[in-house]
């Protein structure tokens, strides 16, 4: 089955500085890889998603690239803001209209301090 | 986006009793459902895939007969803990895909269990 490894576990920044999350992921034939946001209590949220056949995506502060021949992809903040402060959760899955069974990475701990 | 409602969001119960959580899609039909367990500070983990109109397909490790799926409709989807044991404590979240909007999985909120 699908290994989603995820670092770092917890992450540190000053407002205003970048963020990088980095997940690499064994099943090549995953094909579907969304990032999700989950503060303290409260459900995972998606906020950026990619699919394999493009290897950048790009939302506001939020950007997430992809390496299919190296198996791995990373999720970029830039600027980032006390409320950014949250759990971040990679995934992986096969992407097909059977289901959408996801692989989670472990998790990194965001903190952004004001 | 899709919403997905659970219920409840908090439940605290005796060793021993059972309890069934609610999973439902509000907006639109999922013929699939995903139950995931979260202990404190550590990942999602899948435990079962719920197939409306037939068996779930549990995950290696979770004991199908002590977490009861039942998927009786397109919007609904049902996780029992049997007989709950302390250890069972944990924070229990629902997902359904909603192909309408491109196959995005949405979470419900979360179902706090806490077995005393």
């Amino acid at each position: 089955g699908e290994n989603v490894e995820q670092h770092p576990s917890t992450l540190s920044v000053q407002e205003g500085d970048s963020a990088v999350i980095k997940c690499t992921y064994s099943d090549s034939a995953s094909n579907y890889f969304p990032w999700y946001k989950q503060e303290l209590g409260k459900r995972p949220q998606l906020i950026i998603d990619i699919r394999s056949n493009v290897g950048e995506k790009k939302d506001q502060r939020i950007a997430v690239t992809l390496n299919k021949t190296a198996k791995h992809f990373s999720l970029h903040i830039t600027e980032t803001q006390p409320e950014d402060s949250a759990v971040y959760f990679c995934a992986a899955s096969t992407f097909n209209n059977a289901g959408n069974m996801l692989t989670f990475g472990g998790g990194t701990r965001l903190m952004v301090k004001p | 986006g899709a919403v997905v409602s659970q219920h409840p969001s908090w439940v605290i119960c005796k060793s021993g009793t059972s309890v069934k959580i609610e999973c439902r899609s509000l907006d639109f039909q999922a013929t699939t459902m995903f139950w995931y367990r979260q202990f404190p500070k550590q990942s999602l983990m899948l435990m079962a895939t719920s197939n409306e109109g037939s068996k779930a397909t549990y995950e290696q490790g979770v004991e199908k007969d002590k977490f009861l799926i039942n998927h009786a409709s397109l919007t609904l989807s049902t996780l029992t803990v049997t007989s709950a044991h302390p250890e069972d404590s944990s924070f229990y979240i629902c997902s359904a895909r909603d192909q309408a909007s491109g196959g995005e999985l949405f979470f419900g909120e979360g179902s706090r269990l806490t077995v005393l």
